[in-house]
């Protein structure tokens, strides 16, 4: 059974460095094919991708965000934090974090990532 | 960037009904197509991948289909527990999700 869940602070004040923890089982990323992605909420609104990495460790950002966020993994304890700098209160959101399985597009020759189990997300409030 | 448009935003139904939701994107995106289920205070729910391949444990009367940049999910007879709101995403090119619709009760 896979199970993540997210963990960190819930209130940042603008400016400063915001770290997520998610914790998972259920699946290692040791296994090929495997990765885990940030993905966040609004309140209210629709759902932003943010970064993902695979078990080679393999990262990719949403463009948008690329100078603003680090993504690393911690196999052995089954762990992959997010780190976001230089928060504004537009990055208020709920977090998730999810597991993605790989998948081989035979006509392009790149994988592309499924993402199927989600954790319950935590909600990141950043105010002053 | 590839674009995902959903439409409608919002959709009134009753238990029974069958309902479409459509997804278009900006460009081709394949098959590599997803459809998720979210309900209030919730992570959202895999529904649909690969534009039609249902997912494990989701009911029959689910089903997506479409290639290319035109996609749609349909619902054949809405139980009570589908009143929530859907987003398509695309993984092509790195994930975009859709701005979501909103199923309500008429």
């Amino acid at each position: 059974q896979i199970t993540l869940k997210e963990s960190g602070l819930t209130l940042v004040k603008p400016t400063q460095t915001l770290t997520l923890t998610c914790t998972f089982s259920g699946f290692s990323l040791r296994t090929s094919g495997v990765g885990v992605g940030w993905i966040r909420q609004p309140p209210g609104k629709a759902l932003e991708w943010l970064a993902l990495i695979y078990w080679n460790d393999d990262k990719i950002y949403t463009p948008s965000l690329r100078t603003k966020i680090t993504i690393t993994k911690d196999t052995p304890r089954n762990r992959v934090v997010l780190t976001m700098t230089n928060l504004d209160p537009v990055d208020t959101a709920t977090y998730f974090c999810a597991h993605i399985r790989q998948y081989y597009d035979r006509f392009s020759g790149d994988y592309v990532p499924l993402v199927d189990y989600w954790g319950q997300g935590t909600l990141v409030t950043v105010s002053s | 960037d590839i674009q995902m448009t959903q439409s409608p935003s919002t959709l009134s139904a009753s238990v029974g009904d069958r309902v479409t939701i459509t997804c278009r994107a900006s460009q081709s995106i394949s098959s590599w197509l997803a459809w998720f289920q979210q309900k209030p205070g919730k992570a959202p729910k895999l529904l649909i991948y690969e534009a039609s391949t249902l997912e494990s444990g989701v009911p029959l009367r689910f089903s997506g289909s479409g290639s290319g940049t035109e996609f749609t999910l349909t619902i054949s007879s809405l139980q009570p527990d589908d009143f929530a709101t859907y987003y398509c995403q695309q993984y092509n090119t790195y994930i975009t999700f859709g701005q979501g619709t909103k199923l309500e009760i008429k």
